[in-house]
């Protein structure tokens, strides 16, 4: 089955890092753009960063840049989200999402379960 | 860069018809041809419905329909059903090189 799977939440003091990993199955991972995409709780989706099939390419909204790293290892199969200075406002589901080939920016046909991150003291 | 503008909640009957509409500006919805709109159970991953505002996924139901005008997405579904009570968020791409997702819309199926 194609899928992803999310891992790497958890609970963050405020200031402090976490980093959230991605691991595709049952498809070629290096052939997609890929996204990360949170909600917080009883909140609409808020588009996060997206990179790329090479990693040469990165887009991040205002409200991590400067903060957040999205990378990706093609040869382990794997994407990651590097969250530095965290804040309260960061605490939401984080889910990581592929992009289509027909619009792989702006359209994601497989999503992964999600992962929490709570950002409190 | 704000939310694409989505009515807050939606409902009509079982076989009924609605209509979501997604405002955005020239700089995204009107600017492109990269709507998708994706619908939400509680608890669960969004799934993607329409893409490239007309595109319809693989096993999506043909009950469910995309288009737009200027500035103005629009999903439709035709023969409501119980199961599609969800949440919907519109999305685009914009100028700014990133991607806007709408406020989302509660469908209630009466």
């Amino acid at each position: 089955e194609v899928q992803l799977v999310e891992s790497g939440g958890g609970l963050v003091q405020p200031g402090g890092s976490l980093r959230l990993s991605c691991a595709p199955s049952e498809f070629t991972f290096s052939d997609f753009w890929m996204t990360w995409v949170r909600q917080a709780p009883g909140k609409g989706l808020e588009w996060v960063a997206n990179i790329n099939l090479s990693g040469g390419e990165k887009n991040y909204a205002d409200s991590v840049k400067g903060r957040f790293t999205i990378s990706r290892d093609n040869a382990k199969n794997s994407l990651f989200l590097q969250m530095n200075s965290l804040r309260a406002e960061d605490t939401a589901i984080y889910y990581c999402a592929r992009g289509t080939v027909g619009a792989p920016r702006s359209a994601f046909d497989i999503w992964g379960q999600g992962t929490m991150v709570t950002v409190s003291s | 860069q704000s939310a694409l503008t989505q009515p807050p909640s939606a409902s009509g009957s079982p076989g009924q018809s609605i209509t979501i509409s997604c405002t955005g500006t020239s700089s995204d919805v009107g600017g492109y041809h990269s709507v998708s709109w994706f619908q939400q159970h509680p608890g669960k991953a969004p799934k993607l419905m329409i893409s490239e505002v007309t595109k319809r996924p693989s096993g999506v139901p043909d009950r469910f329909s995309g288009s737009k005008s200027g500035n103005t997405a629009s999903l439709t579904v035709s023969g409501l059903q119980a199961e599609d009570e969800a949440d919907y968020y519109c999305s685009s791409f914009s100028s700014s090189n990133n991607v806007i997702f709408g406020g989302g819309t509660k469908l209630t199926v009466l």
